[in-house]
């Protein structure tokens, strides 16, 4: 298993210009999500998904777009990148659990994105 | 809404003693579970410990072991004996619901934790 991977590992942008990472899965996890990590702020939910073409926003979505045309993939789009969108995003999936269910989330090793 | 705090930003302690990483949630779910999480200097995050509401005993995986409060909503994580690999940023994060139907999470700010020798 590979379980989680994220590319690139590392990208510059330039304001404005788009970009997709991309992360997969080979566990068959019902339920990916995308994170932001930025200092001080933990890691925030950006989008996340419960399985192929069901797809919904988490607590940060402005700017960034999602889908889910298969279970293993879950890509992220940002449509024109801005300054704000500096940032490490992780991309974790897990099967669909309820609260009592002990079920972790895999994280890929993120992506750490810098816009100019 | 439901919340995780953790209200330390920065911890120090010495090599082969006790830590305690504090955490507190709010929620207004009877059923959910807590999980600790560790970001070493290189990135990843690596599971650590869960705690489920329902839950009679407090977790404990190894060294680490969870200080659960229900009635106070707080999760605190214990690293006993401490390693100079401990040093890290330590999330505790909440999961919410009583159907089998999410994996969302909520994280708080994170600990940094550092050992010294």
């Amino acid at each position: 298993n590979a379980g989680v991977t994220q590319t690139p590992k590392f990208q510059v942008l330039k304001t404005g210009q788009s970009m997709t990472l991309q992360c997969a899965q080979d566990m068959n996890h019902e339920y990916m999500s995308w994170y932001r990590q930025d200092p001080g702020m933990g890691l925030r939910l950006i989008h996340y998904s419960v399985g192929a073409g069901i797809t919904d926003q988490g607590e940060v979505p402005n700017g960034y777009n999602v889908s889910r045309s298969t279970t293993e993939d879950f890509p992220l789009r940002l449509l024109s990148a801005a300054p704000s969108q500096t940032s490490v995003y992780f991309c974790a999936s897990t099967r669909l659990a309820s609260g009592q269910s002990s079920y972790e989330q895999y994280f890929g090793p993120g992506t750490r994105l810098t816009v100019t | 809404a439901q919340k995780i705090t953790q209200t330390q930003p920065g911890m120090f302690v010495q090599e082969k003693e006790a830590v305690t990483l504090d955490c507190t949630y709010d929620t207004s779910d009877q059923s959910y579970g807590l999980f600790w999480y560790k970001q070493p200097s290189s990135g990843e995050m690596i599971f650590l410990i869960y705690q489920g509401s329902y839950d009679e005993q407090n977790a404990t995986e190894g060294r680490y072991s969870l200080n659960f409060q229900k009635a106070r909503k707080s999760a605190n994580l214990v690293i006993s004996a401490s390693q100079l690999g401990d040093s890290a940023m330590y999330f505790c994060a909440m999961r919410e619901g009583y159907s089998s139907n999410t994996g969302k999470l909520i994280f708080g700010q994170g600990t940094t934790l550092q050992v010294k020798p």
